[in-house]
């Protein structure tokens, strides 16, 4: 099977402006959830999607939201970026109620 | 919510020496433990897990134990080589709820001297 992909791998943005990234789960996976990864702050739980329905919501502004499409794909959107939005931003995907994420490549946002 | 504790921070050993990286949990619910490694420039990798109904498992150089009444879960690694050289990250969860997530230690850098 494929692994789990993201796009873009990389970005660079400006404040204020929006940004959109993409996770495409392993085939037949159907929870997608979303990482914020930084130096300063370690791993952070986004969200969490499952059958097109966010299912959980970890303590981010509402300007970080998500959406799951029937195919299971994944995005998720910042508005009004903030210099501090820049990380790596990792989607983890699983088959459902199994315990075991498998992790994208991420995307490395910039925000100057 | 959980809050998972780990250390050391960093981690120095020689070349053949092992390696051991301590965590700790806060939610007596979390029944899941994995731990990632994650190489510079690399996505997390899940190189072993443990669930609450066992207290150790072991993979070739690598093991995992689990203290339930203490809650707290450690990495093992023994005979270290270079290419151990990474961040490792434990973290807990409740897989099987309606409050799904991973919630994870700060890292552990281990430098692996040749």
């Amino acid at each position: 099977k494929a692994g789990v992909t993201q796009t873009p791998r990389y970005l660079i943005k400006t404040r204020g402006q929006q940004v959109t990234l993409s996770c495409s789960p392993i085939s037949g996976h159907r929870s997608v959830s979303w990482y914020q990864q930084t130096p300063g702050q370690g791993l952070q739980f986004l969200f969490e999607y499952f059958s097109e329905t966010q299912r959980n919501k970890g303590n981010f502004p509402g300007r970080f939201s998500g959406r799951q499409f029937s195919n299971s794909r994944s995005e998720m959107n910042v508005s009004t970026l903030e210099l501090g939005d820049s990380a790596l931003y990792l989607c983890a995907t699983r088959p459902g109620q199994g315990e075991t994420q498998y992790f994208g490549p991420g995307t490395r946002l910039l925000v100057l | 919510g959980e809050n998972v504790e780990q250390h050391p921070s960093t981690l120095s050993v020689q070349e053949g020496d092992s390696a051991v990286i301590k965590c700790t949990y806060s939610d007596s619910a979390s029944n899941y433990f994995p731990w990632y490694k994650q190489e510079l420039g690399k996505r997390p990798q899940l190189i072993i897990d443990i669930r609450s109904n066992v207290g150790e498992k072991k993979d070739q150089r690598i093991a995992v134990t689990l203290n339930k009444t203490a809650k707290h879960f450690s990495l093992h690694i023994t005979e270290t080589q270079p290419e151990d050289s990474a961040v490792y990250f434990c973290a807990a969860s409740r897989p099987r709820s309606n409050d799904y997530k991973l919630s994870f230690g700060a890292g552990t850098t281990v430098t692996v001297r040749a």
